[in-house]
């Protein structure tokens, strides 16, 4: 089965508000995490990534929380934009194994509310 | 810095034809992914290649499925013969670390 799942299918918002999409995962050896952005008719495009060493780290608007008590990652968009409507996912890795390919959730679509 | 390209953007067979996709990387980047991601679905990792040697090839569907990397740059992912549960879009991405940079895929339809 799938060992990174998302908790909410859809996550509707209004223009200006913050957002929190949630990740729960399931594989303990993970030590890498990354969150994407997928538009429509593209392809997955890298927003932020944090190791398991960290438990919070922040972008441009964006930061992401981890919590390897729970298996949880959490992303947290600040002043959402109709720009960021898409199809988010968290994905994860053990990174330096050499055979590090990443296993994705199966997404939250963001709606943002005029 | 150019993207990783795929080619073509889409694709429609009937069931049991051939298909061929093509990738070329990052220039710089060793490790190369076929993703295959189901509508709905986030993307799956079908082959990892480190240059022009698999690194991972676990959930890759090997009686039907197979991919090529020569001289380590581009790549091609081949299904013959395909189903209908082929319909998908692929993926390919490549990375100089740990995370990677996607193509835009390509969608296949099989009727």
């Amino acid at each position: 089965g799938e060992s990174v799942g998302l908790h909410l299918p859809t996550l509707s918002v209004q223009e200006g508000d913050n957002s929190i999409i949630n990740c729960a995962y399931s594989n303990s050896a993970s030590d890498y995490f990354i969150w994407y952005k997928q538009e429509s008719g593209k392809g997955p495009q890298f927003i932020i990534d944090i190791r398991s060493n960290m438990d919070k780290r922040q972008g441009q608007r964006v930061t992401v929380l981890l919590n390897k008590t729970v298996k949880h990652l959490s992303l947290q968009i600040a002043a959402t934009q109709p720009g960021d409507s898409a199809v988010y996912f968290c994905a994860e890795t053990i990174s330096g194994g050499g055979a590090d390919g990443l296993t994705f959730g199966k997404g939250t679509h963001l709606i943002i509310q005029p | 810095e150019a993207g990783v390209a795929q080619s073509p953007r889409y694709k429609i067979i009937e069931k049991r034809q051939s298909v061929a996709f093509w990738c070329n990387p990052i220039s710089g980047h060793a490790t190369l992914y076929w993703y295959q991601q189901i509508l709905g679905q986030g993307p799956k990792l079908l082959i990892q290649f480190q240059n022009n040697g698999v690194v991972d090839d676990s959930q890759l569907p090997k009686d039907r499925f197979s991919a090529e990397r020569l001289k380590g740059v581009d790549s091609t992912l081949k299904i013959q013969p395909a189903k209908l549960e082929d319909s998908a879009v692929y993926l390919c991405a490549s990375s100089l670390e740990v995370w990677a940079f996607f193509g835009q895929g390509t969608r296949l339809t099989v009727v």
